[in-house]
C-alpha cells in the first residue's frame, strides 16, 4: 500500500533555531513528492522535488529528495513566529492522479 | 491568493441533509481535486477532474458525489450528512504545464449538528 510518513509530528523551537522535517515514502512509480505550509487555513506550495539530490532553495527553506532510501527533508534555518505552520508532504500515486499526503509536522517557533 | 475560489466558506447544517460545495479553478486550470481534512484524518485526497472527466478517485464515500461543468467549476455534494462529515473541504486545481504542483482554495468549513 502506498504511504508517506512525516516525522516529527511536532516540534518546537526558539527563533534562530534550524529545524529539519522528514518526509518518508513508499509509491510504486515515484513521479516527485511536493511540500506545502499550511497555517490557518489552505495548503501553499513551498517546492516540487523530482530528482535525487538536487537541493531546492528559497529564502530560509531547502528541500532535497534521496530516491534511494525513499525520503525528503525540509530544512529552515534561522526560523520565526512566522515560520509556524503545519508543513506537509505529499506524492502522487503510481498511475494515478491520486495524491497521498502526509499527517504533517506540526512547527511552533517561540519569540 | 491562489487563484482558486469556493463558496460558502462556512456550512452549518444538520444530519440526514445535502449540501452542495463549488470551487471555481485558477483561470486557465483544467484539472480540480477535492479534499477533506478532519482534525484526526489529516488531509484525504477525494476525487480528481481533468476537464469535466473523472481521472482519479481517492477514499470518496458512495454518499458523496462530483462533477465538473463545461466552464471547469467543480461542485462536491454531500448527502445524508453524518456528524462525522465535519470537515474542512479543500478543492485545488492545477495546469499541465506546472506538473503536479496544485493551488488550494481556502476552503469550505462544513459543520454537520
Amino acid at each position: 500500500e502506498d504511504k508517506v510518513v512525516q516525522s516529527p509530528l511536532s516540534l518546537v523551537v526558539h527563533e534562530g533555531d534550524t529545524v529539519t522535517l522528514n518526509c518518508s515514502y513508499e509509491v510504486t512509480n515515484f513521479r516527485s513528492l511536493l511540500w506545502y505550509k499550511q497555517e490557518k487555513k489552505a495548503p501553499t506550495f513551498l517546492f516540487m522535488l523530482t530528482s535525487s539530490g538536487i537541493e531546492k532553495k528559497s529564502g530560509r527553506l531547502s528541500s532535497i529528495l534521496d530516491k534511494k532510501e525513499l525520503f525528503s527533508i525540509l530544512n529552515i534555518t534561522a526560523t520565526q513566529t512566522g515560520d509556524s505552520a503545519v508543513y506537509l508532504c505529499a506524492v502522487p500515486t503510481s498511475g494515478t492522479y491520486k495524491y497521498i499526503f502526509g499527517t504533517g509536522t506540526r512547527l511552533k517557533v517561540l519569540a | 491568493d491562489s487563484g482558486v475560489t469556493q463558496t460558502p466558506k462556512h456550512l452549518i447544517t444538520a444530519t440526514g441533509q445535502r449540501v452542495t460545495l463549488r470551487c471555481s479553478p485558477r483561470s486557465g486550470d483544467l484539472s480540480v481535486y477535492w479534499y477533506q481534512q478532519s482534525l484526526d484524518q489529516g488531509l484525504q485526497f477525494l476525487i480528481q477532474y481533468y476537464n469535466g472527466e473523472e481521472r482519479a478517485k481517492g477514499n470518496i464515500l458512495e454518499r458523496f458525489s462530483a462533477q465538473q461543468f463545461p466552464d471547469l467549476h467543480s461542485e462536491l455534494n454531500l448527502s445524508s450528512l453524518e456528524l462525522g462529515d465535519s470537515a474542512l473541504y479543500f478543492c485545488a486545481s492545477s495546469a499541465p504545464s506546472q506538473g503536479n504542483e496544485q493551488f488550494f482554495g481556502p476552503g469550505t468549513r462544513l459543520t454537520v449538528l
